[in-house]
């Protein structure tokens, strides 16, 4: 496709389920970026792949998230046993090179999470 | 933790009127990104200045960077309605991945 594309685009769930995010990244980019962003707010950055290889979770909140992109494409964000604090916006983003930090970002429309 | 803050938080100006946003930062950057988002959607590359740069243009934007005070603005010209939206600047960390820190934006409202 064109850009990036994320599904579902609105999850309700209740507290204690457990969700799953989906993100299929634009053709041929190495990057891929996982963001929250609450009501207001700028992202914040969950974690980052490079082809399947995951080189960065530090901003993953709890050990409830969990993310994989196991053949390097389509990237999977997973939260277990979901908690109210979970409701957000969740940006998947992609960008083309590895190693270079001037490339643009390119982001999804997002899945927006309620947890109630 | 966020690491830019977005000056002024919200901004409504008529059609027609420039719209200056600014944004400071905290660490050493490589360069610094703005971003437009429009309401309920993914965020959009606007612009992307390195740390060698001091001032980059693109149509009616215009970007500068001051490092020595940790600081960039934005600026667009002649607004129109479809420039409502919020505006992120990002920096990304240095140490390998790409990864970006934002700030909280500015919403930006036109008025016809």
């Amino acid at each position: 496709g064109a850009g990036v594309s994320q599904s579902p685009r609105y999850k309700v769930a209740k507290r204690g389920q457990d969700v799953a995010l989906r993100c299929d990244p634009i053709s041929g980019h190495v990057s891929l970026f996982w963001y929250q962003q609450a009501l207001g707010q700028g992202p914040e950055f969950l974690t980052y792949f490079q082809n399947e290889a995951q080189l960065d979770k530090s901003g993953l909140p709890s050990d409830r998230f969990f993310a994989e992109r196991p053949e390097g494409s389509v990237s999977t964000l997973k939260i277990q046993r979901t908690q109210q604090e979970d409701s957000a916006v969740y940006l998947c983003a992609s960008s083309l090179e590895r190693t270079r930090s001037n490339q643009p970002q390119h982001f999804g429309d997002g899945t927006r999470l309620s947890i109630l | 933790s966020q690491q830019g803050e977005e000056d002024p938080q919200a901004l409504s100006i008529q059609e027609g009127e420039n719209a200056t946003m600014n944004c400071s930062y905290k660490t050493s950057i490589n360069n610094l990104q703005w971003y437009r988002q429009n309401s309920g959607r993914g965020l959009v590359h606007l612009i992307l200045i390195r740390s060698n740069e001091r001032e980059k243009h693109s149509g009616r934007l215009r970007v500068t960077l001051d490092t020595s005070k940790k600081s960039s603005s934005l600026l667009i010209t002649a607004s129109r309605a479809a420039d409502t939206a919020s505006y992120f600047c990002a920096t990304p960390i240095i140490q390998g991945a790409q990864k970006l820190v934002f700030g909280q934006g500015t919403r930006l409202t036109i008025n016809p």
